[in-house]
């Protein structure tokens, strides 16, 4: 079985600008999760969406937005970009049903440098 | 709220030798625990999990890790160290029966292995 794929894996783009990132999960979740990791806020949750609907949202701004498709493919969106988003941003899947329902399983990532 | 500390930012042990990555919780519900590894330049890949049941849980490549309630932690043993071992590794929880995929992680803790 395929794992999580994430496109694009590198990104390069300038302040104010903004970026869709996108994420594939693993064929049968239904739940995606986002994620963003610096070296010095390391790993911090974005947002969770499980049938197309936003569940969990972590502590940043505005700018940061997701959505989730019917085939559960998401897609997660940063407007007016700054320094400080540059980050990797990880995606996760989870069956979300059953004994495995609480294993996340992550992406490679993209790598977002903001200039 | 949750919280987890990894005590440790970097730990190295001699190949063979017992790898020991320290981890520590703070859950106002009963959490669910895990650990994951990261290698340069990849995703999270998840090592092993707690929800229920025994509190000694094995993970793949010869991980495992115990549950002490009564001392909150949740630390990770491997009893020989391999070169291949060498990477950076993550606690992480998430409130139990919760229906929350949100997971909050400790800062890492890098392990090096030397030869």
């Amino acid at each position: 079985k395929a794992g999580v794929t994430q496109t694009p894996r590198y990104l390069i783009k300038t302040r104010g600008q903004q970026v869709t990132l996108s994420c594939s999960p693993i064929s049968g979740h239904r739940s995606v999760s986002w994620y963003q990791q610096t070296p010095g806020q390391g790993l911090q949750f974005l947002f969770e969406y499980f049938s197309e609907t936003q569940r969990n949202k972590g502590n940043f701004p505005g700018r940061f937005s997701g959505r989730q498709f019917s085939n559960s493919r998401s897609e997660m969106n940063v407007s007016t970009l700054e320094l400080g988003d540059s980050a990797l941003y990880l995606c996760a899947s989870s069956l979300a049903r059953g004994a495995s329902s609480y294993e996340q399983y992550f992406g490679p990532g993209t790598r977002l440098t903001v200039t | 709220a949750q919280s987890v500390t990894q005590l440790g930012s970097h730990v190295s042990v001699s190949e063979g030798a017992l790898v020991l990555l320290r981890c520590n919780y703070s859950s106002s519900v009963p959490p669910y625990l895990f650990w994951y590894v990261q290698y340069p330049n990849q995703g999270l890949q998840l090592l092993l999990k707690y929800t229920t049941g025994a509190t000694l849980v094995k993970g793949i490549n010869g991980f495992e890790a115990e549950f002490k309630k009564s001392e909150t932690s949740f630390h990770l043993t491997k009893p020989s160290a391999h070169m291949s071992d060498a990477a950076e590794y993550f606690c992480a929880v998430t409130p139990s029966g919760a229906g929350s995929y949100q997971l909050t992680f400790g800062k890492g803790t890098k392990l090096s292995v030397i030869p």
